[in-house]
């Protein structure tokens, strides 16, 4: 099956700092969606996004489906960005594989 | 407009039983499917139906079942449970092949 990898597996920022999250995958994709997971285990969506630049805030996304890969961009960090972040890619009707996830903790 | 809803929310439940969990998907959506998360393989599909037709399929044992009724509403069943289905059980509506959005989630405790 498809296979997705996010980097760095875990990430450490003073608040205030800048940082990029980066999801490779091994095959053609449909599409692409962002995710923060809270504390209750909700997954939230950030950004669907099959190609391009998105931007919402702070936070911003770039995927490159060519060359199979997406990046997450948090500006400006604060402790509330903190959580799993997690890429998911769709690879046939409506099915998602996801990565492991980044783990991002902010501190003040 | 309301989001994907995921009864219940906590559920504990001895080896051997079995278990149903229920999701209803935003309002017009009629794809549903389903995702189990745990520490060591993270977020791993389960199955998704759509208009009543179960579509796709995961890499899980027949204990897991699913169904999903005419108004799109979902179930999975998961039978003859075991410590390791111990996991958080999160479902997806979607409109058509587009952007998921996901419930609470439901939180199974096998003991």
């Amino acid at each position: 099956g498809i296979q997705v990898e996010q980097s760095p597996p875990d990430l450490i920022l003073q608040e205030g700092a800048n940082s990029t999250l980066r999801c490779n995958f091994s095959d053609s994709v449909n599409n692409l969606q962002w995710f923060h997971q809270n504390p209750w285990g909700q997954l939230i969506n950030l950004f669907y996004i099959p190609s391009g630049t998105k931007q919402n805030g702070r936070l911003s996304a770039t995927t490159v489906a060519t060359e199979r890969y997406s990046l997450l961009y948090i500006s400006s960090s604060q402790t509330t960005d903190s959580g799993v972040y997690f890429c998911a890619v769709y690879y046939g009707n409506n099915r998602l594989a996801f990565g492991k996830g980044n783990q991002v903790v902010v501190i003040p | 407009k309301a989001g994907v809803t995921q009864t219940p929310r906590y559920l504990i439940k001895t080896r051997g039983q079995q278990v149903t969990l229920s999701c209803s998907p935003i309002s017009g959506h009629r794809s549903v499917s389903w995702y189990q998360q745990t520490p060591g393989q993270g977020l791993q599909f389960l199955f998704e139906y759509f208009s009543e037709t179960q579509r796709n399929k995961g890499n899980f044992p027949g204990r897991f079942s699913g169904r999903q009724f005419s108004n799109s509403r979902s179930e999975m069943n998961v039978s003859t449970l075991e410590l390791g289905d111990s996991a958080l059980y999160l479902c997806a509506s979607t409109l058509g092949d587009t952007e998921a959005f996901f419930g609470q989630g439901t939180r199974l405790t096998v003991v």
